[in-house]
């Protein structure tokens, strides 16, 4: 069954970084995600494809403080220099044949 | 500009039907799929079903099959997802997203989602 895996919660703090984990369940260690971000009372918006060699393909106008690594089965997001409204949801998203998936979501507080 | 632009919120009674709507522009529809998405309060995101732009052809997730149902107007460039009973729990932010036709099925684009209230 195809899964992704995402902590509940992370923190940093106003202009440090962090770096979130989307896991892929075990016998799908080699497929692309991609994030996506929501802020509090908004739609969700498209920040990053990132593939299995963690090259990743970013969307329209998304910062370069925003950036994508793969290891393994695990998939990253990393936030640099932290701005205040980089607080928000944010869920990875996979797919395989004509089947799509969500992670649970990650909410990041900017402390 | 690629745009989504949805219809806008309803409020509904149990049992009634209901139809909502996404309006495609600014791409080659012909290249995207459409899914549905919804998001209960508070909760995170789920797959509802996607359509085919060329054959229109619809894949629905196991947890929605024989709940919703999916179509489009290529003519007028509109995805519809639609209920015939609706349910309190229903209740929900419905959001429309693209993705590409092909291998890679990142959803690229939302619209900017519809606030479906199922309430007696």
């Amino acid at each position: 069954q195809l899964v992704l895996t995402q902590s509940p919660s992370a923190s940093a703090s106003l202009g440090a970084s962090v770096k979130l984990t989307c896991t892929l369940s075990s016998e799908h260690s080699n497929y692309a995600i991609a994030w996506h971000q929501q802020q509090v009372e908004k739609g969700p918006r498209y920040l990053m494809k990132v593939n299995n060699d963690g090259s990743h393909t970013k969307g329209d106008g998304i910062p370069d403080r925003f950036s994508g690594s793969s290891s393994g089965a695990e998939r990253y997001l990393i936030i640099s220099s932290l701005q205040s409204d980089d607080e928000a949801d944010y869920y990875c998203q996979t797919w395989d044949t004509g089947l799509y998936v969500f992670g649970s979501g990650t909410k990041v507080t900017v402390l | 500009e690629v745009q989504l632009v949805q219809s806008g919120a309803e409020v509904k009674k149990p049992g009634e039907s209901l139809r909502i709507s996404c309006q495609e522009s600014g791409y080659n529809l012909n290249n995207y799929y459409i899914s549905w998405v919804r998001q209960k309060p508070g909760k995170g995101l789920e797959w509802m079903g996607r359509i085919d732009p060329i054959d229109s052809k619809i894949n629905y997730s196991p947890s929605f099959q024989g709940h919703v149902t999916i179509s489009r107007d290529k003519s007028i460039s509109k995805v519809y997802l639609q209920w015939r009973s609706l349910k309190a729990s229903d209740t929900a932010m419905y959001y429309c997203a693209r993705h590409p036709r092909g291998q890679s099925g990142h959803f690229d684009h939302w619209g900017q989602g519809t606030l479906v209230t199922v309430s007696s």
